[in-house]
């Protein structure tokens, strides 16, 4: 079974509203994080946000924020306000286990395309 | 400035000649490791180094090898390419493997 599962593989959004990128994980673990990251079409890859297991509080990094229901197994990705430059491949990943857990799983990504 | 670089960043090559990709980070992390991007699939991890002589398997390890001699350098080799390992290849580092890591330009390789 995929550990990390992306179910839009396309996205269309309206400038300057906000848009939801879907996220769900698998996991037996009681202690894990999740990702995501943005790859513009230039290729690099960009660090967006980070939760883990244990934090009380959704994580939030300027305009992305992670919704993160850990009964549903859920992390999804909400940017606000997009901009033509949201406009990119997103990746959500997943690292299992304890603190010393050092492996990365990934999703297949969703590529956002954001409209004028 | 800080940043991970990889060498070279793009490479044509034939079947079963021995390949080296380097990567370098000048922020002196213990952390680094190496993914594969294929369309469809996101990037899977090949192999990770939690610091110095200490390297272990990722998802994909088949068919590649790493050392890690020094802090700042995690060379990803492949012995014997094979068509298969035809891929957009990166390497990234970080203090440990989150919040984050920083990931280098990437290195498109392919083999004939």
């Amino acid at each position: 079974a995929q550990k990390i599962t992306q179910t839009q593989p396309g996205m269309f959004v309206q400038e300057k509203e906000a848009v939801t990128l879907d996220c769900t994980y698998d996991t037996s673990d009681q202690s894990y994080g999740l990702f995501w990251y943005k790859q513009p079409s230039s290729g690099e890859m960009i660090f967006l946000i980070y939760q883990g297991s244990y934090d009380e509080q959704n994580a939030t990094e300027g305009r992305y924020s992670l919704n993160f229901q850990k009964a549903r197994k859920s992390a999804n990705l909400v940017i606000s306000a997009s901009q033509l430059g949201d406009s990119a491949m997103y990746f959500c990943a997943m690292r299992e286990g304890s603190e010393y857990g050092n492996k990365l799983v990934f999703g297949a990504g969703t590529i956002l395309r954001v409209k004028s | 400035e800080a940043q991970v670089t990889q060498n070279p960043r793009y490479l044509i090559t034939v079947t079963g000649k021995k390949l080296t990709v380097t990567c370098s980070q000048n922020m002196n992390h213990e952390y680094m490791s190496w993914y594969r991007q294929d369309p469809g699939l996101g990037l899977r991890q090949i192999y990770y180094s939690m610091n110095v002589e200490v390297t272990d398997k990722g998802d994909v390890p088949e068919g590649y090898k790493v050392s890690r001699k020094e802090k700042r350098n995690f060379p990803l080799i492949l012995e014997s390419p094979s068509p298969n390992q035809t891929s957009l290849y990166f390497c990234a580092s970080g203090e440990r493997l989150w919040p984050e890591q920083y990931f280098g330009p990437g290195t498109r390789l392919t083999v004939t």
